[in-house]
């Protein structure tokens, strides 16, 4: 069985500030893959990156870093600087070699940016 | 490059009626996915379908939902009779790889259920 933790139910913070949204998986799969998408008030799902588990190096796009740590069966997304349009519904999602292109989302962490 | 198209956006329908929902996705992607996801909760497949075909429906609750893609490009998912527990966001996606490791799946604006 596969499973994804988003322990941080809700976030706020003011603008400017640095803030990290937790993910933590569990999956008896080698292979698998781990997303995070956002999900703005207009409720569509954009993606923002997919990882396979053999690529554990770290990755910055623009503000949005990305730490994946196997050791952990962790992969935690940081936004530097934070601004009111990334307040957003953030989700966590692992996809397993066993369970076809299925994916398996965590419950989703609610971030506020406060002007 | 258009993206995934819903509709209707919002619906609002009694306990014990029908409803349907349209998708269209992303213009050459062969595969295609439901999601229901409840207030507050992450998505939850119910059915996925490479071209006209389904690959993966185990949770999807037979007795009173059902989904169709005809000819392999869009599709309908229909809930007959409604429950008040299927009030939701009726979210599609589609991907362009037909299986394991799939291509990104993109998602389009879902469709909004309030079951009364």
């Amino acid at each position: 069985a596969q499973k994804v933790t988003q322990a941080q139910t809700e976030i706020s913070v003011v603008e400017k500030e640095d803030v990290t949204l937790d993910c933590v998986y569990e999956t008896r799969d080698t292979t698998y893959y781990l997303f995070w998408y956002k999900q703005p008030p207009s409720g569509e799902l954009v993606f923002l990156i997919r990882r396979n588990s053999f690529d554990e190096q770290n990755e910055i796009s623009g503000r949005y870093s990305w730490n994946f740590q196997k050791s952990t069966s962790s992969f935690n997304f940081t936004i530097t600087a934070s601004q009111v349009v990334d307040s957003a519904v953030y989700f966590c999602a692992l996809e397993g070699e066993t369970s076809g292109s299925r994916l398996t989302f965590g419950e989703g962490t609610q971030l506020t940016v406060n002007p | 490059e258009a993206g995934v198209a819903q509709s209707p956006r919002y619906k609002i329908i009694e306990k014990r009626q029908s409803v349907a929902f349209w998708c269209n996705p992303i213009s050459g992607h062969a595969t295609l996915y439901w999601y229901q996801q409840i207030l507050g909760q992450g998505p939850k497949l119910l059915i996925q379908f490479q071209n006209n075909g389904v690959v993966d429906d185990s949770q999807l609750p037979k007795d009173r939902f059902s989904a169709e893609r005809l000819k392999g490009v869009d599709s309908t998912l229909k809930i007959q009779p409604a429950k008040l527990e299927d009030s939701a966001v009726y979210l599609c996606a589609s991907s362009l790889g037909p299986s394991y490791p799939a291509d990104t799946q993109y998602f389009g604006p879902g469709t909004r259920l309030t079951v009364l």
